[in-house]
């Protein structure tokens, strides 16, 4: 089956500069490769997403680059802010009436004032 | 506003009970998922379910049964609980569509002594 490594597992960085949390998956045949992000004490929710027809995709702070090749994916968090900080999850499903989701062990990002 | 709902959202229990985690929803979607989230491993697989007389295993089904009682019910029973059984579990939902995205309940904490 799929599986997804995550790193880092904790990120800190300093309020403005960049984060970015690298995946890799194993199987050649996903094609979509979500992110979700935890808050503290509440519900994974999804922030952005990538399909593997594209190479990058941006939603204003937030990017997600996908190289097939080397069965990568990254999210890149520009000019960080105190919310910013979570636990982020990657994840990858390939296609089939399934589409079950296999996640990375998850990104401890804090964002320091 | 459409939601998932877990009860209870916090239980204790002693080792060889049976619990059962309840999750409802009124999103309307058809496919509904147990997760369990352990610190360092992520959110994995236990159940899911396309629709109520579909119930499939994931990839950490032993020791849990499930049960999809409607569209908007899908219950997870743990027969004899063990202590590492200890963990946050989540349940979801997503529509059939291609889009995949998971709506996550606020998550049931169980603790086995």
């Amino acid at each position: 089956g799929e599986n997804v490594e995550q790193h880092p597992s904790t990120l800190s960085v300093q309020e403005g500069d960049s984060a970015v949390i690298k995946c890799t998956y194993s199987d050649s045949a996903s094609n979509y490769f979500p992110w979700y992000k935890q808050e503290l004490g509440k519900r994974p929710q999804l922030i952005i997403d990538i399909r593997s027809n594209v190479g990058e995709k941006k939603d204003q702070r937030i990017a997600v680059t996908l190289n097939k090749t080397a069965k990568h994916f990254s999210l890149h968090i520009t000019e960080t802010q105190p919310e910013d900080s979570a636990v982020y999850f990657c994840a990858a499903s390939k296609p089939g009436s399934a589409r079950q989701l296999t996640f990375g062990s998850g990104t401890q990002l804090t964002v320091l004032p | 506003d459409a939601d998932v709902t877990q009860t209870p959202r916090n239980r204790i229990t002693k080792t060889g009970k049976r619990i059962m985690l309840e999750c409802s929803q009124t999103k309307g979607h058809d496919r509904m998922y147990w997760y369990r989230q352990d610190p360092g491993l992520g959110l994995r697989l236990i159940y899911y379910s396309f629709d109520v007389k579909d119930i499939n295993k994931g990839e950490i089904s032993d020791g849990y049964s499930v049960s999809r009682q409607a569209q908007a019910k899908f219950s997870l029973s743990l027969e004899s609980a063990i202590p590492n059984q200890t963990a946050l579990y989540f349940c979801a939902t997503s529509d059939s569509g291609y889009t995949g995205e998971l709506f996550f309940g606020e998550g049931s904490r169980l603790t086995v002594l």
